[in-house]
């Protein structure tokens, strides 16, 4: 599974839109862009997947780069509860499929 | 309704004995992960199973037993505890060959003293 880079760290206002990047350089053609974030304590959770085509959900938005090595994360109108790890993960679906996680991104939202 | 669980929630043992942690899910799902999270905050798989059969091991010591009864059911066997074990050990679980997500159980803190 490809390798990803996330910054260590971010801070957001309450209300503005959180821009988590992720860089993915050796994505393979069949390899998904996932997002999951662990608030405090708690499992990790599912936010959103794509391929190539940007994707929105009820949670966030992914935008993937035409070359498909690195993503964006949108949480559009973050809020306290937003505060968490935010991790970016690909890998593709097969017989021994598995998420690897990296360090994650600890995304702050301030009041 | 809880898709996947996990008891104990909190686990406090002595170093030398032997413990299980439960995990169920009511998804359907027909693979099954265990993941550990140390104190450094790293998540890392330790095992997964899919259809009850271990697919990967993540040279995870021999001290560690899954177990799988069903599809629905992984349990985590530990035995001869020792403090290094100490760590929130996850429990998760999705469908292998489509690319949906992973669902994870709320975890269980694991303390050997």
């Amino acid at each position: 599974d490809a390798k990803t880079t996330q910054p260590p760290s971010m801070d957001c206002a309450e209300g503005r839109a959180a821009n988590l990047p992720c860089n993915h350089s050796t994505i393979s053609g069949n390899e998904y862009v996932y997002w999951y974030r662990q608030i405090h304590s708690q499992g990790p959770q599912y936010i959103i997947h794509g391929l190539k085509n940007n994707e929105t959900n009820e949670m966030a938005s992914l935008i993937i780069t035409e070359d498909r090595k690195s993503s964006t994360l949108i949480l559009p109108h973050a809020t306290l509860r937003d505060t968490a790890v935010y991790y970016c993960i690909v890998f593709s679906s097969g017989s021994a499929r598995q998420l690897t996680f990296g360090s994650g991104t600890q995304l702050t939202v301030l009041p | 309704d809880t898709a996947v669980s996990q008891t104990p929630k909190y686990l406090v043992t002595q170093m030398g004995n032997d413990k299980s942690i439960k995990c169920e899910q009511n998804l359907g799902h027909d693979t099954m992960y265990w993941y550990k999270q140390d104190s450094k905050k790293f998540l890392k798989i330790m095992f997964s199973y899919n259809n009850k059969e271990l697919i990967i091991n993540e040279t995870v010591p021999n001290r560690f037993s899954p177990k799988s009864p069903d599809k629905a059911h992984l349990n985590l066997h530990i035995n001869s505890l020792e403090l290094g074990d100490s760590a929130v050990y996850f429990c998760a679980s999705n469908r292998m060959g489509g690319n949906t997500e992973a669902f994870f159980g709320q975890g269980t803190r694991l303390t050997v003293v």
